[in-house]
């Protein structure tokens, strides 16, 4: 069975700093591992994913993530965070096999201080 | 470019009465799509999905059904809302076989039961 773990409601970061959203996954196989974010009343945006080869996958808006296989952790990263990076993040997996169904964590609240 | 319609984007319904919400796709041909929920507070939890005109998958029952009557067109209905029917629903879809495309979601529809 597949499951994703998003461990921290909520995360507090002043801008400027570098910010870490975490995540652990559970899947039968190998993983596809995706990162959207949320803008309030809003559907979801993709910011990247991994899927194979290099562990470090860069996305959108100067987000990065790290996948780890040895701890199953695929963490949403940026270097310096900026007030409009405040929003709702979801981790997401989803089995290489091709199951349909895309599996979210639930979601983590970050907010940027100025 | 394939863009993604959801309407309505805000719904107000008393308990008892029939829901439709409709999502469209367009740009692209013959997509896999899928209807989420999310709760209050933030989880995304999967409802139906499909890869054909007709095709149907439930993933959890409830009081809700799905309908593919066109390539592009996806229906969320319910005969008779509960309150626990209360979220935000999103419509999403992919080009190909599942497993490394992203989700695209559309901007969501908002129903209160009350």
């Amino acid at each position: 069975a597949q499951s994703v773990a998003q461990p921290e409601d909520q995360v507090n970061v002043a801008e400027g700093n570098p910010l870490t959203v975490k995540c652990t996954y559970s899947v039968s196989g190998n993983p596809y591992l995706f990162w959207y974010v949320q803008y309030p009343n809003r559907g979801l945006q993709f910011l990247l994913k991994y899927i194979t080869g290099d562990n470090l996958v860069k996305g959108s808006y100067g987000f990065e993530a790290e996948f780890n296989k040895s701890q199953t952790s695929f963490h949403l990263k940026k270097p310096s965070a900026l007030v409009s990076d405040s929003a709702l993040y979801f981790c997401a997996v989803r089995e290489s096999s091709g199951a349909n169904n895309l599996f979210f964590g639930t979601g983590t609240r970050l907010t940027v201080i100025p | 470019s394939q863009t993604i319609h959801q309407w309505p984007a805000t719904l107000v319904q008393p308990v008892g009465s029939p829901l439709s919400l409709e999502c469209t796709v367009e740009g692209t041909s013959n997509p896999n799509l899928y209807w989420y929920r999310q709760a209050a507070g933030r989880g995304l939890q999967l409802l139906f999905y499909s890869v054909g005109i007709g095709q149907i998958s439930s993933e959890v029952p409830q009081n809700l059904s799905a309908s593919r009557p066109q390539d592009r067109q996806f229906i969320l209905s319910s005969k008779k809302l509960l309150l626990s029917d209360s979220g935000f629903y999103l419509c999403a879809w992919e080009k190909g076989r599942p497993g490394a495309n992203v989700l695209t979601f559309g901007a969501g529809s908002r129903l209160t039961v009350l």
